[in-house]
């Protein structure tokens, strides 16, 4: 089963809008991922957060944590056409380095 | 350049034939993965493998063998056993012992019919 959901599964909006996903995930965590992956294309890695950091940033990326509450949002701001992907939150346990990722969400950013 | 490669892009075979599939680093990373990605889904770990001549099960290993002979190689095997193999396959490796990121490469779309 995947250890994380991402919410909401679709998102459509502006260019110039922000963007805002969430992900939340059942059991105790080391590190969170956020990954960003366009059409038929690998995976890359936007930012990583580990569990006792709250807020992490990166160019127009945001990302919060609250170990909590078990979930995370990432925040896209002043959208651009290039955003267009599906964006997939990724957990990683305290043993090694697997990753668990969620089902991701499809972004869609108009012109 | 360094990075992840994986061959072929696309990859067609019949039922029953089983099929390997390519995927190669030199990135100097220890630890390698394979990930099953369907459409309009997350990825699902398959193997994974953190040191040459070891690898471990991921969720969904049933009907795949993979192998880790060298460093820079980890290729997937995709049995007749596999009930269901049509798919996105994701190789991806990492500095082992750590919670760096992972280094995707840019998959092979597998179609068996």
């Amino acid at each position: 089963s995947q250890q994380g959901e991402e919410d909401p599964q679709a998102l459509s909006i502006q260019e110039g809008e922000n963007a805002t996903m969430n992900c939340s995930y059942k059991t105790s965590i080391n590190n969170l991922q956020w990954y960003r992956q366009n059409s038929g294309r690998g995976l890359v890695h936007l930012i990583l957060i580990r569990s006792n950091e709250r807020e992490k940033h990166s160019g127009r990326l945001r990302v919060t944590l609250d170990t909590s509450k078990k979930s995370s949002s990432l925040l896209i701001t002043a959208s651009r056409a290039a955003d267009t992907a599906s964006y997939f939150c990724a957990t990683g346990r305290a043993a090694g380095n697997k990753l668990t990722f969620g089902g991701g969400t499809r972004v869609l950013v108009k012109p | 350049d360094g990075g992840i490669t994986q061959s072929p892009k696309y990859l067609f075979r019949k039922e029953g034939q089983n099929v390997t599939l390519s995927c190669e680093q030199n990135l100097n990373h220890d630890a390698m993965y394979w990930y099953r990605q369907d459409p309009g889904q997350g990825l699902r770990l398959i193997y994974y493998s953190q040191i040459v001549n070891d690898f471990q099960k991921g969720d969904i290993a049933e009907g795949y063998s993979v192998s880790r002979e060298k460093k820079e190689s980890f290729p997937l095997t995709v049995t007749s056993a596999q009930k269901n193999p049509t798919a996105f396959y994701l190789c991806a490796s990492t500095a082992s012992g750590s919670t760096y990121e992972q280094y995707f490469g840019p998959g092979t779309r597998l179609t068996v019919t």
